[in-house]
């Protein structure tokens, strides 16, 4: 099945600095592909869904870049502030219908130092 | 904001026992998935219904795990005897399935077993 690498496990920046996680997977048949964030005790909230072969997306402060042909994802927070401290979780569709499972990266503990 | 509620937040069981949690997805949402988080933050899909039919389930759920998603009722999932190695995040997401790939993700249900 998809197996999904996500990187680095945990990231330290200053407030304003930005960020990049990087998540590779394995299926080039993988169609879909998603970011959420996960706070302290609450649920993983949807920030970003990536869907074309090669694509930008851009949300508030921060940018996603899925590179198909590399089998890459990105997440770019381009000017972090402490509000985005939490975890950060890659998802990658395995099929091509809403029916299917995600398979998700380990995550990456991304803390802002004010 | 998802709108996908998980009840209880909480569950701490003995090893042997029965272990059980429930989920009411977003409004409209044919489509439930369980998945499990353990402390490694390595996610495992469990199962998945479109309405009351079970689409997919893993070879865990098939054996030691019941879950059902019965008309105008919460759907569930249950422990039939606890391990240790049960103790997780218990997540279910919710999607409106077919051509809508986005899953919503309730609070989680985090179970301990001693």
């Amino acid at each position: 099945g998809e197996q999904v690498e996500q990187r680095p496990p945990h990231l330290s920046v200053r407030e304003g600095d930005s960020a990049v996680i990087t998540c590779t997977y394995t299926d080039p048949n993988s169609y879909y592909f998603f970011w959420y964030k996960q706070e302290p005790g609450a649920s993983l909230q949807l920030l970003m869904k990536v869907f074309s072969s090669t694509e930008i997306n851009e949300g508030q402060g921060f940018t996603v870049l899925l590179n198909k042909k590399d089998k890459r994802l990105s997440l770019n927070l381009t000017a972090a502030h402490p509000g985005d401290s939490a975890a950060y979780f890659c998802a990658v569709s395995a099929g091509g219908t809403g029916y299917q499972n995600f398979y998700f990266g380990k995550g990456t503990s991304l803390t802002v130092i004010p | 904001n998802s709108k996908v509620i998980q009840t209880p937040r909480y569950l701490v069981k003995g090893q042997g026992q029965k272990a059980k949690m429930r989920c009411i997805p977003e409004k409209g949402h044919p489509v439930v998935f369980w998945y499990q988080q353990n402390k490694n933050n390595e996610f495992k899909f469990l199962i998945n219904f479109q309405n009351q039919e079970v689409l997919q389930q893993i070879d865990m759920t098939e054996k030691r795990f019941s879950a059902e998603c019965p008309s105008n009722s919460p759907c569930s999932l249950e422990i039939q005897s606890s391990e240790a190695g049960d103790s997780a995040l218990y997540l279910c997401a919710s999607s409106l399935g077919e051509y809508s790939y986005e899953q919503y993700f309730g609070p989680g249900t985090r179970l301990t077993v001693l």
